[in-house]
């Protein structure tokens, strides 16, 4: 399967533990980026990453997140001391930046549930 | 601001009626202009790239068009595996701002 792949796909964590998503690109592509959907809301940007760069953070919320996407393994979101509000699905998605255009593809998700 | 608005919310079609779904778009120079298909518990799929006014795409029962104020994709003759929702998204510099996504359910 060349597609992206995430994990875990499921995610329940209790308020104030720590979780971690990871997610491995499609083979050949360098670049990822991290999505939350909450429910009825879209798709909402977090972080651009390229190997062992982060390029835009902009869409992270200033505290507890952070992402990284390490020379040699996945990338990994990780979120500490979790809230009730941080439960949503989380996409990853890459893409190779050819061809002027930005297509990217999608991972599975990672459906997180603070309880 | 970059603004990505869809329309309908949601739409009920019979198998083989024909529609389409808007996508009005707000962005400070247009890089691209996606549409996805979402599953209901999976990820986005990609269906198509639009990257300037006047660009159609076409893929089965899909075409997608688009504009420079917005985007249409048109569905002939649905079927009921066509059920889903679609998705739109502009390309922000290096990050693709979403709409809400139109959910489409075709009866047979």
């Amino acid at each position: 399967n060349a597609g992206v792949m995430q994990n875990p796909r499921h995610l329940v964590r209790r308020r104030g533990q720590e979780a971690r998503l990871r997610c491995s690109p499609m083979k050949g592509h360098s670049h990822v980026y991290w999505y939350r959907q909450l429910p009825e809301e879209g798709l909402k940007f977090m972080v651009y990453l390229q190997k062992e760069n982060i390029i835009d953070e902009s869409g992270m919320p200033k505290e507890r997140f952070s992402a990284e996407f390490p020379k040699e393994g996945p990338s990994i979101l990780r979120i500490q001391q979790v809230v009730r509000g941080d439960s949503a699905a989380y996409f990853c998605a890459s893409s190779q930046r050819d061809r002027g255009g930005n297509e990217q593809y999608f991972g599975p998700g990672t459906r997180l549930t603070v309880t | 601001e970059d603004q990505v608005t869809q329309s309908p919310e949601a739409l009920r079609l019979q198998e083989g009626e024909s529609s389409s779904l808007n996508c009005s778009y707000t962005v400070s120079g247009l890089r691209g202009l996606f549409w996805y298909r979402q599953d209901p518990g999976k990820g986005p799929e990609f269906l198509f790239t639009l990257y300037s006014a006047g660009e159609e795409k076409e893929k089965e029962r899909l075409k997608a068009t688009l504009t420079k104020k917005e985007s249409f994709l048109h569905i002939t003759a649905p079927k009921p595996e066509d059920s889903a929702t679609y998705l739109c998204a502009v390309q922000a510099a290096e990050k693709l701002v979403f709409g809400k996504g139109t959910k489409l359910t075709v009866n047979p």
